[in-house]
């Protein structure tokens, strides 16, 4: 059964423009997430990460926000930039003892019009 | 600089014939991870190494296996590919404390033929 979801498989936006990605889960006991950007042929790159104990995290161009209460999350990146262009991953975590294990939406490709 | 690196990156073996895909981290990582992703679906945990400890997954076949000789290293074994068993296969990288998520590799493509 899939605990995260990213229900968008593919998103285009115009250059310059707000880029919004969405991402649900189902298990409350996760309590950070990260998104992973990841081009073709090439492994997934971290990109930002957001605890529960918060509900937005900035970098940069790249906004995270978290509802909790909708176990839900959002990327935003502005403006965007046609390099934006890539597969996006939401994965979320519960500590465990033995490390962290992430679980992973389907991702979202990004495609960026100069 | 420090990183994780998997090789090869292309790895093309013939139906039911053992292969070995490679993964080696300079990061000095406690936790090694084995994912494997199929076109359009979420990376899917395999199992984990913790130290020297290995955690399988419930739902991986038999026909897939882990050795992690030491710190740095770490391989995935698939006895006898099937067709299904075509995927890339990423490994990952992650500090036992805290969690600051994972370095992954770049990804090995194998196509079974």
């Amino acid at each position: 059964d899939q605990q995260v979801k990213q229900n968008s498989p593919s998103l285009s936006v115009q250059e310059g423009r707000i880029s919004i990605l969405n991402c649900d889960y189902t298990n409350s006991m996760f309590d950070y997430f990260l998104w992973y950007k990841k081009y073709p042929a090439e492994g997934p790159t971290f990109l930002i990460s957001i605890s529960s104990i918060k509900d937005k995290n900035e970098d940069g161009r790249f906004t995270v926000f978290l509802n909790k209460s909708a176990k839900h999350l959002s990327l935003h990146i502005v403006p965007s930039q046609p390099g934006d262009s890539a597969v996006y991953f939401c994965a979320a975590s519960a500590m465990r003892n033995t490390g962290n294990q992430f679980y992973f939406g389907t991702g979202t490709s990004l495609t960026v019009i100069p | 600089d420090a990183m994780v690196i998997q090789n090869p990156r292309y790895q093309v073996t013939q139906f039911g014939k053992p292969v070995t895909l490679s993964c080696s981290q300079t990061l000095n990582h406690n936790v090694m991870y084995w994912y494997q992703q199929k076109s359009s679906q979420a990376p899917k945990l395999l199992f984990h190494y913790y130290d020297k400890d290995f955690n399988n997954e419930a739902d991986t076949p038999d026909n897939f296996q882990s050795r992690r000789p030491n710190t740095s290293f770490c391989f995935l074994d698939i006895r006898s590919p099937g067709l299904g068993d075509a995927a890339m296969y990423l490994c990952a990288t992650s500090s036992s404390y805290g969690n600051y998520g994972y370095t992954f590799g770049s990804g090995t493509r194998l196509t079974v033929v």
